[in-house]
C-alpha cells in the first residue's frame, strides 16, 4: 500500500461546478498536511495547509479526518484557471519526511 | 514571499558528465531539500540538509551527492550522469518543523 494515495483522475467538471478530492495516508503518526497545486511542467505551489479543525481560503476548503486517515480538498465555483494537478502532501516528524501523492488531475471545462 | 531560485530551467548533458544543479533561497531557512519528479512516480527525495555542512540521504541518493557550504545555497551533484537521471529536479526549503515546503521553479535535465 502506498503511504499517500490519490485518485489520479482526470476529473472533468464544467465551470461553476463543485469538485472534491480525497487523499488517504497510511501513517497514523503523520502530523502536518498540505495541498499543492502543480501546473504542467511547473513546480508545485502551496495551495493551503490543512488544519485539524478544517480551514477555508476563498473557494477552497480543506478537511482532515484523522480517524479515517484522509484529507480532502473542496473547490467551489470552479474556474478554468483551476485546471491543474493537485498534490496531497503528508509530513511525519519522526521520519522527517514529506510524502507526496502522485496527484489528482482536474480539468475545468468551458 | 519566499524565493527559491534554481540556476537553470533546462539542461542537456552527456552520459558520464559531472553535473551541478544550484539552488539558492533568500529566507534564511535552515532546511533545504532536493527532489526529482518523474511521471507516475511523484516526487522522490534525493537528499536534504537541516543545517550548513549537514546532509542526510533521502530515498534515492544513489548517483547523487550534495553540498551545503552556505545556509542559502544547496547544490546537487550528479557525479557521472546517466540516462536514467533524466528528470525534473526540484529544490525546496522550509522554515520550521511542520512548515510547508517552498519549491524552486525546477530544472528539467536531459541526459543523452
Amino acid at each position: 500500500r502506498k503511504e499517500v494515495e490519490q485518485d489520479p483522475g482526470p476529473f472533468n467538471v464544467p465551470e461553476g461546478a463543485t469538485v472534491a478530492f480525497n487523499c488517504t495516508y497510511s501513517n497514523s503518526a503523520s502530523q502536518s498536511f498540505f495541498w499543492y497545486r502543480q501546473d504542467c511542467r511547473k513546480e508545485p505551489k502551496l495551495l493551503m495547509s490543512v488544519y485539524s479543525s478544517g480551514n477555508e481560503d476563498g473557494r477552497f476548503t480543506a478537511q482532515l479526518n484523522r480517524a479515517s486517515q484522509y484529507i480532502s480538498l473542496l473547490i467551489r465555483d470552479s474556474k478554468l484557471s483551476d485546471s491543474a494537478t493537485y498534490l496531497c502532501v503528508v509530513f511525519t516528524s519522526g521520519t522527517y519526511k514529506y510524502i507526496f501523492g502522485t496527484g489528482t488531475r482536474l480539468k475545468v471545462l468551458a | 514571499d519566499v524565493k527559491v531560485t534554481q540556476s537553470s530551467r533546462y539542461l542537456v548533458k552527456r552520459t558520464g558528465e559531472k553535473v551541478f544543479l544550484e539552488c539558492v533561497q533568500d529566507m534564511d531557512h535552515e532546511n533545504m531539500f532536493w527532489y526529482r519528479q518523474d511521471p507516475g512516480l511523484g516526487l522522490r527525495l534525493i537528499y536534504f540538509s537541516y543545517d550548513v555542512k549537514m546532509k542526510e540521504k533521502g530515498d534515492i541518493p544513489e548517483g547523487y551527492s550534495v553540498s551545503r557550504e552556505k545556509k542559502e545555497r544547496f547544490s546537487l551533484i550528479l557525479e557521472s550522469a546517466s540516462t536514467n537521471q533524466t528528470s525534473m529536479y526540484l529544490c525546496a526549503s522550509k522554515e520550521g518543523a511542520n512548515s510547508p515546503l517552498h519549491f524552486g521553479n525546477g530544472t528539467r535535465l536531459t541526459v543523452t
